[in-house]
């Protein structure tokens, strides 16, 4: 079954710094990962995703992943944050033969001036 | 081009009633998927429909239905409500069947509160 990880339900950095928002996966073939933003009183946007192929992933607003398949991971990075970037992150999993998205419990960003 | 309309997008019920939420994808789109959004679990699937039949169910109990007509709009169920349906439901779009080939667009949302 595959399930996902998030570390740290709420993480702060202040503008300009660098931003890590940590996913561990689990998953029994080879995985489709997502990052999705939330902001408040909305519904999820894709920042990212990675099928196959290339491990960095670039999506938007700056956003990057990569995967790295030994340590079951996701991480998403973004150089430098923005008072913007303050939102609720989701990582998600989806495995060939069960497509729903399977979602982590979400990490909270809060970027202090 | 227009996103996801979920209607309504507030609703207050009283414990025992029924509700019916309904979701319009982007035009073209022929699929539609249904999650729940709450603060103790998180995102959880609900089903997902494509093209009026349902092809995916989450692991939630018969209170919960969904229906997809045949210009592609959906509408979810939820019958006998319990203060635990409290939550945001979300419903996502995409052009055919399965996120990992076509992607999913997602709505704001409907947030119901059970009281």
């Amino acid at each position: 079954a595959q399930s996902v990880t998030q570390l740290g339900s709420h993480v702060s950095v202040s503008e300009g710094a660098l931003v890590l928002l940590r996913c561990n996966y689990s998953s029994s073939v080879p995985p489709y990962l997502f990052w999705y933003v939330q902001y408040p009183n909305q519904g999820l946007q894709l920042l990212l995703k990675y099928t196959t192929g290339a491990t960095l992933v670039k999506g938007i607003n700056g956003f990057e992943a990569e995967f790295k398949k030994s340590e079951t991971s996701f991480h998403l990075t973004k150089p430098s944050a923005h008072m913007s970037d303050a939102a609720e992150y989701f990582c998600a999993v989806s495995e060939a033969g069960n497509e729903k998205l399977t979602f982590g419990t979400g990490t909270r960003l809060t970027i202090i001036p | 081009k227009a996103g996801v309309t979920q209607t309504p997008r507030y609703l207050i019920k009283t414990r025992g009633q029924q509700v019916t939420l309904s979701c319009s994808p982007i035009s073209g789109h022929r699929s539609v998927s249904w999650y729940q959004q709450t603060p103790g679990q998180g995102l959880q699937f609900l089903f997902e429909y494509f093209s009026e039949t349902q092809r995916n169910k989450g692991n939630f109990p018969g209170r919960f239905s969904g229906r997809q007509f045949s210009n592609s709009r959906s509408e979810m169920n939820v019958s006998t409500l319990e203060l635990g349906d409290s939550a945001l439901y979300l419903c996502a779009s995409s052009l055919g069947p399965g996120v990992r080939a076509y992607g999913y667009t997602f709505g704001s949302g409907t947030r119901l509160t059970v009281v």
